[in-house]
């Protein structure tokens, strides 16, 4: 069966620091792959996604992924993280052929501060 | 356009109880899927439906747990006579075919 790994649970940094969160996933075949954020009290929301093309993907708020398929990778970065970025941050794979089914990782919650 | 709409937001039972989790997709959305969050853990597929036919419930629990979506009205997510361990977060999102996932807010289950 398919996983995603999320190797930080909890990452405390400073603002204007840069952000790196790892993502890995156990599975051989074509996989989208996505990374979520959920701010304190709100519901998850797509920060980007990766289905094919450009392996470096661009996404909301300064946030970026590069899909590394020899890693089997999707690691979210952001150059430079503002208070606001606190949050906790799910990295999710879907199957080509399993519908839509998303698995996610065990996210990492992030706090930055000011 | 108002986004995935669920209800309640949260839910408190008393073992042996049956909760009913709602879940209204996002207009044009005709797939739906519910998603559960365990303290401490990232989110779990349960299953996948579209209108008046379940597609995927591999997640699913074998008992006690069951899901619809109905020609009208929303999503349903019931679970029969609850029991601590589904203290959790329940999570639905729609999607239009072959598009990404939209998420609700949840609905966050207390057993007591």
């Amino acid at each position: 069966a398919q996983s995603v790994s999320q190797h930080n649970h909890h990452v405390i940094l400073s603002e204007a620091a840069s952000l790196e969160l790892g993502c890995n996933y156990s599975y051989g075949g074509t996989v989208n792959l996505f990374w979520y954020v959920q701010y304190p009290g709100q519901h998850l929301q797509l920060l980007l996604k990766y289905f094919s093309g450009d392996p470096l993907v661009k996404g909301i708020k300064g946030f970026e992924a590069e899909f590394i398929k020899s890693k089997f990778s999707f690691n979210l970065r952001k150059p430079s993280v503002q208070w606001s970025d606190t949050a906790e941050y799910f990295c999710a794979v879907n199957l080509n052929n399993a519908g839509n089914m998303l698995t996610f990782g065990g996210g990492t919650r992030l706090m930055v501060k000011p | 356009n108002a986004g995935v709409m669920q209800n309640p937001r949260h839910l408190v039972r008393r073992r042996g109880q049956e909760a009913r989790l709602r879940c209204s997709p996002m207009k044009g959305h005709s797939h739906v899927y519910w998603y559960r969050q365990l303290p401490e853990e990232g989110l779990k597929f349960m299953v996948y439906l579209q209108k008046e036919n379940i597609i995927d419930e591999s997640g699913m629990p074998k008992e006690r747990f069951s899901a619809e979506f109905p020609k009208e009205g929303p999503s349903i997510l019931r679970i029969q006579q609850v029991v601590r361990g589904d203290s959790a977060a329940y999570f639905c999102a729609s999607s239009p075919l072959g598009g990404h996932q939209y998420f609700g807010p949840g609905t966050r289950l207390t057993v007591t």
